[in-house]
């Protein structure tokens, strides 16, 4: 069955500090999405970052960088040097195909990162 | 070029009333996904339109229904509302075929 597991439901850390959002996922498919949301107190969710099963290549971009393992299933997510404007809860996600199409998102529960001056 | 557009931003409705929920797509989008978010919790998938049917459907009891218009544009309904159905409902276009969501900013609804 699919599933997304983000492990830490709240982090608290001090401006400039560096910080690591967890995810794990399952899936049973070979050709899958996996996403990285952010959701700030106005509900909106930005995406951040998009990535599919056959690219493991990590990505930067900016402060925010990625890490996909396909053989720990896992896709974590580092801000480096934290800002306030980073505090928000974070959704990891996945997505595989249904049919012929793209299928529904599988957000995991949420990190919520408070970023504090 | 216009995102996700949702209306209402909130609405508060009395147990067992009906309500109904409106998303435009970002253009260029023709598939539109609902999902109900709780408090606290990430989004649950509800279901997703294309070509003006219902082509997958999450967990979810026949009291939540919808529909989209030739336009792509579309309406999730809720009957009989439960108390528990007080959450935020994000509306997501894609293109089809495309793992490529734009999300609106949401619908916060209160049931009394």
């Amino acid at each position: 069955a699919q599933k997304v597991t983000q492990a830490q439901t709240e982090i608290s850390v001090v401006e400039k500090e560096d910080v690591t959002l967890d995810c794990v996922y399952e899936t049973r498919d070979t050709t899958y999405y996996l996403f990285w949301y952010k959701q700030p107190p106005s509900g909106e969710l930005v995406f951040l970052i998009r990535r599919n099963s056959f690219d493991e290549q990590n990505e930067i971009s900016g402060r925010y960088s990625w890490n996909f393992q396909k053989s720990t299933s896992s896709f974590n997510f580092t801000i480096t040097a934290s800002q306030v404007v980073d505090s928000a809860v974070y959704f990891c996600a996945l997505s595989e195909r249904y049919g012929g199409s793209q299928g529904n998102l599988i957000f995991g529960k949420g990190t919520k990162l408070s970023v504090k001056p | 070029d216009a995102g996700v557009t949702q209306s209402p931003t909130h609405l508060i409705k009395t147990r067992g009333q009906q309500v109904t929920l409106r998303c435009s797509p970002k253009s260029g989008h023709d598939t539109v996904s609902w999902y109900q978010q709780a408090l606290g919790q990430g989004p649950q998938f509800i279901f997703q339109y294309y070509e003006e049917e219902e082509r997958q459907r999450g967990n979810f009891p026949d009291r939540f229904s919808g529909h989209q218009f030739p336009n792509y544009s579309s309406e999730l309904n809720v009957n009989a509302l439960l108390l528990g159905d007080s959450a935020l409902y994000l509306c997501a276009s894609s293109p089809d075929r495309a793992a490529d969501y734009t999300f609106g900013s949401g619908t916060r609804l209160t049931v009394v």
